[in-house]
C-alpha cells in the first residue's frame, strides 16, 4: 500500500534555529514529491515539486531535497512567520495523478 | 485571478440533510480532487476526476457523490449528512502528475 509519513508531528524553534522536516515514502512507483504549505484556516500553498532522487529546490529560507525513500525540507534560520504546518505529497504511477498527503508537521518557530 | 473557487465557505447541517459542495478551477486543468481534512488525520481524497467525464474513488468515498459537471466544475454531494461528516473539505485541482492548487475550503458542520 502506497504511504507517505511525515516527522516530526510538532517543531518548536527559536528564530534563527535551523533544522528539517523529513517525509519518507513508501510507493509503488514516485512520479513527483510535492511539498505544501498550510496556514490556519487556509487551503495548502504549493511551495516545491521534485521528480528525481538527488533533485533539490530552494525558496528563501527553505530548500526540499529528494532520496529514494525520503525527502527533506531545510528550513534555515527561520522566521516567525514560517510557523505553519507543512505538508509533503506524493503522486503515484498508475494513479491517474491523484496525491497521497503525509499527516503533516506543524512549525512554531518564536520570536 | 481565481484560481479554485469553493463555495460554501461555512455550513452547518443537521443530521440527515442534504448538501452539495461547488468548486470551480479556471487554470484548463484535467484532474479535479476533493479532500476532507481532520485534526490529526491529514488531507484524506475522497474522491477525484482525472478528465471531464470520469470520476474514481478516493481513500474515504462512502457517504458521498460528485459529478465532473464540465472542465471547471467539479460538486461534491451528501445525500444524507451524519456528523462524522463534520471536517473541512478541500477541492483541488492539477495537470495529471504536478503539482495541485486548492481552494480555501469549506467548514461542514454536521449536527
Amino acid at each position: 500500500e502506497d504511504q507517505v509519513t511525515q516527522s516530526p508531528e510538532a517543531l518548536r524553534l527559536q528564530e534563527g534555529e535551523s533544522s528539517s522536516l523529513n517525509c519518507s515514502y513508501t510507493v509503488s512507483g514516485l512520479r513527483g514529491l510535492f511539498w505544501y504549505r498550510q496556514d490556519p484556516g487556509k487551503g495548502p500553498e504549493f511551495l516545491f515539486t521534485l521528480y528525481s532522487a538527488g533533485e533539490e529546490k530552494e525558496k528563501e529560507r527553505l530548500k526540499a531535497t529528494l532520496t529514494k525513500k525520503e525527502s527533506f525540507l531545510h528550513i534555515t534560520a527561520p522566521k516567525p512567520e514560517d510557523s505553519a504546518t507543512y505538508l509533503c505529497a506524493v503522486s503515484v504511477s498508475g494513479n491517474t495523478g491523484k496525491l497521497i498527503f503525509g499527516q503533516g508537521t506543524t512549525l512554531q518557530v518564536k520570536p | 485571478n481565481a484560481g479554485v473557487t469553493q463555495t460554501p465557505k461555512f455550513q452547518v447541517l443537521k443530521t440527515g440533510q442534504s448538501m452539495t459542495l461547488q468548486c470551480a478551477q479556471d487554470m484548463n486543468h484535467n484532474s479535479m480532487y476533493w479532500y476532507r481534512q481532520d485534526p490529526g488525520m491529514g488531507l484524506r481524497l475522497i474522491y477525484y476526476s482525472a478528465s471531464e467525464g470520469t470520476t474514481d474513488k478516493g481513500e474515504v468515498p462512502n457517504g458521498y457523490n460528485v459529478s465532473r459537471l464540465n472542465k471547471r466544475e467539479f460538486s461534491l454531494r451528501l445525500e444524507s449528512a451524519a456528523p462524522s461528516q463534520t471536517s473541512v473539505y478541500f477541492c483541488a485541482s492539477s495537470r495529471q502528475n504536478t503539482e495541485a492548487f486548492f481552494g480555501q475550503g469549506t467548514r461542514l458542520t454536521v449536527v
